[in-house]
């Protein structure tokens, strides 16, 4: 599966749309992106996946560019307890979730 | 989003003895379960993938025989921490999700297992 960038670390006022990047340069076709994140001490919540159309559900949207080499999550009005670290993960049909380091998310009032 | 839930949040043991950790899948039949462990200001690591009713498949470095996993069932999966020693102290989190082989269905995650071994 393809690797994926994120930033460490990012800030957020309360209220304000949260956006978060995600660079994945050698997605191949039939791999969809995933994000998913961690509250501390809790398992992982899943949030969105999409394979190249936009995708929106009720906790977040996600942007894929159209050459599927970046996307982008965005949490539109966040909260307090939307901090939490973000991961963004490419995954093949079948395939395993592989973590990687994740965007600390520091939503502040 | 479907339910996982893990059996004990915590436990400490003492060194040298073994424990076991639950995961359930709720609401779904889970095909394919995983472990991950996840140490203090680290990301998840993978240990294990099972399918239910066959062996399970380790991750490169994850002793088999120390990290015992059985998968007997679509709604059941069990890791055994054998012969536990302080270095096995971790955050342990099982991950479920339905669907076969080429499936691209999320994977939903429990809420994870405390370990101390003293």
């Amino acid at each position: 599966d393809a690797k994926t960038t994120q930033p460490p670390s990012m800030d957020c006022a309360e209220g304000r749309a949260a956006n978060l990047p995600c660079n994945h340069s050698t997605i191949s076709g039939n791999e969809y992106v995933y994000w998913y994140r961690q509250i501390h001490s809790q398992g992982p919540q899943y949030i969105i996946h999409g394979l190249k159309n936009n995708e929106t559900n009720e906790m977040a949207s996600l942007i894929i560019t159209e050459d599927r080499k970046s996307s982008t999550l965005i949490l539109p009005h966040a909260t307090l307890r939307d901090t939490a670290v973000y991961y963004c993960i490419v995954r093949g049909p079948g395939n395993k979730l592989v973590f990687g380091a994740g965007t600390i998310l520091r939503v502040k009032s | 989003g479907a339910v996982v839930s893990q059996h004990p949040s915590w436990v400490i043991c003492k060194s040298g003895t073994s424990v076991k950790i639950e995961c359930r899948s709720l609401d779904f039949q889970a095909t394919t379960m995983f472990w991950y462990r996840q140490f203090p200001k680290q990301s998840l690591m993978l240990m294990a993938t099972s399918n239910e009713g066959s062996k399970a498949t380790y991750e490169q470095g994850v002793e088999k025989d120390k990290f015992l996993i059985n998968h007997a069932s679509l709604t059941l999966s069990t890791l055994t921490v054998t012969s536990a020693h302080p270095e096995d102290s971790s955050f342990y989190i099982c991950s479920a999700r339905w669907g076969g082989g080429g499936s691209y269905n999320e994977q939903f995650f429990g809420p994870g297992t405390r370990l101390t071994v003293l």
